[in-house]
This record gives C-alpha cells, structure tokens and sequence, in this order.
C-alpha cells in the first residue's frame, strides 16, 4: 500500500544545534503537511506545501517539498529547547486529493539538551 | 472560539466490553476523522465522514464503527474491546477534502485490560 517513511524516528541534539527530519513517499503526492505534537499533546497543524520544489520558512524552521513531489523535509536552525516534540509529515497520494485522506509518517521524536 | 473536544480524556476497559468515545466539534466542518497513534506506527486512520450519514473505512478498521448523525459529533464504538486497541484515539476534522488542515482534539488513552 501507499507508505510515506519518516527518518530519522528519535533525535537528540544539543541546544543551538540544527535539526533536520526527511519524509518520503511511494507514490507523487499532491500535497504535504507537517505537524508538531508536544509531549502529552495533540498533533497541531504547522504548514503546507503544495508545488514541486516549494521552500517556505517559519522563523528558524525551513520546510522543503521535492521536486518529484515524492520527498520533503524538516530543517531546524539552532534548536531551542521548545522544539521539543515528535514532528509529522502527511500526503495525500496524487489521483486521492479529493479524498482529503491523510497519510503519515511514523514521525521523528527530537529531544534538546539545554 | 471553536474547537473539538474528545471525551472521556482516560478511560480503563475490560476485554469484551463495549466502549463508545465522543468528539464533538464547533468548527462546523464536514470532515472529520479517527486516528490511532501507536509507538512506532504513527497516526493511523480509522475511519472518516464527510457529511451527515456518510462513513468510510479507513486502514484499521476493524473492531471499530462510527455513525454520523449531525455535523458536530463522530462518536467511535469499540464494539468489544481487545488489548491489541489500547492505544491514543485522536479524532479530527478539516474544512475542505483537499488541502485543508486538519484540527485535532486532546486525545483519548483508552486501555483495554
């Protein structure tokens, strides 16, 4: 079935360090979203990339969707410790965006030593 | 200011039981989903509606249905409860099919013993 791997699945980082998790797709997606869920919380909806090879920034983080629109990542820029978190990427599969059915990685769990 | 609220927040079972958990939204979406997120696995789906009467399988099915009798509430029936469905239930909902965020609620732990 469609699958979108997450890696790396747990990252330890020192604070002021930078951070990067990479979603990848089986199939073309027509879009990728990325949540963060805190510890004891519920995942909240942070972007949306919609077109091949869109970069957008949120302060120090930088969201990327590929150019064949299969991959995506997640950079940090000098972590803090409210990064803290798991961070998710979700596809919807190319022909199925009427469908509105998110599929998600299995998440990447960062932890910053202050 | 709307939201979505799941309840109960914890809730302990015995094997065979039947559990129903509630979510109620007041964002007036007609989207709305049940997720399962387990260690390991990610955020699973369960089942979804997209309007009044309308409900859908998703990838975990099994075990679990849904009614949609008004816009606001997707309740999710544990028709008899197995230790494999202890897990964090989430439900959702989103304004749109196609590129719209989803709002989720505070989440669920549901134990089966």
């Amino acid at each position: 079935g469609q699958q979108v791997m997450q890696i790396p699945q747990y990252q330890h980082v020192q604070e002021g360090e930078d951070f990067t998790t990479y979603c990848n797709s089986s199939t073309t997606l027509s879009n990728i979203q990325w949540y963060k869920q805190r510890p004891g919380g519920h995942p909240v909806f942070l972007i949306q990339l919609v077109k091949s090879g869109e970069v957008k920034k949120q302060k120090r983080l930088t969201f990327q969707f590929g150019e064949a629109k299969k991959n995506s990542s997640l950079h940090i820029t000098a972590t803090q410790t409210t990064d803290v978190g798991t961070y998710f990427c979700a596809g919807i599969p190319y022909g199925s965006s009427n469908t509105g059915k998110l599929i998600f990685g299995q998440g990447t769990t960062l932890q910053v030593k202050p | 200011d709307a939201e979505i609220t799941q309840s109960p927040r914890h809730k302990i079972t015995e094997t065979g039981r039947q559990v129903t958990l509630a979510c109620h939204q007041t964002w007036n979406h007609n989207n709305m989903f049940w997720y399962r997120q387990d260690l390991g696995h990610g955020l699973r789906l369960i089942h979804y509606s997209y309007g009044v009467q309308d409900t859908n399988k998703g990838e975990v099915s099994d075990g679990y249905s849904v009614s949609r009798s008004n816009t606001e509430d997707l309740p999710l029936t544990l028709e008899s409860a197995a230790s494999s469905q202890t897990s964090v239930y989430f439900c959702a909902s989103s304004a749109h099919r196609a590129n719209s965020p989803l709002h989720f609620g505070n989440g669920t732990r549901l134990t089966v013993t």
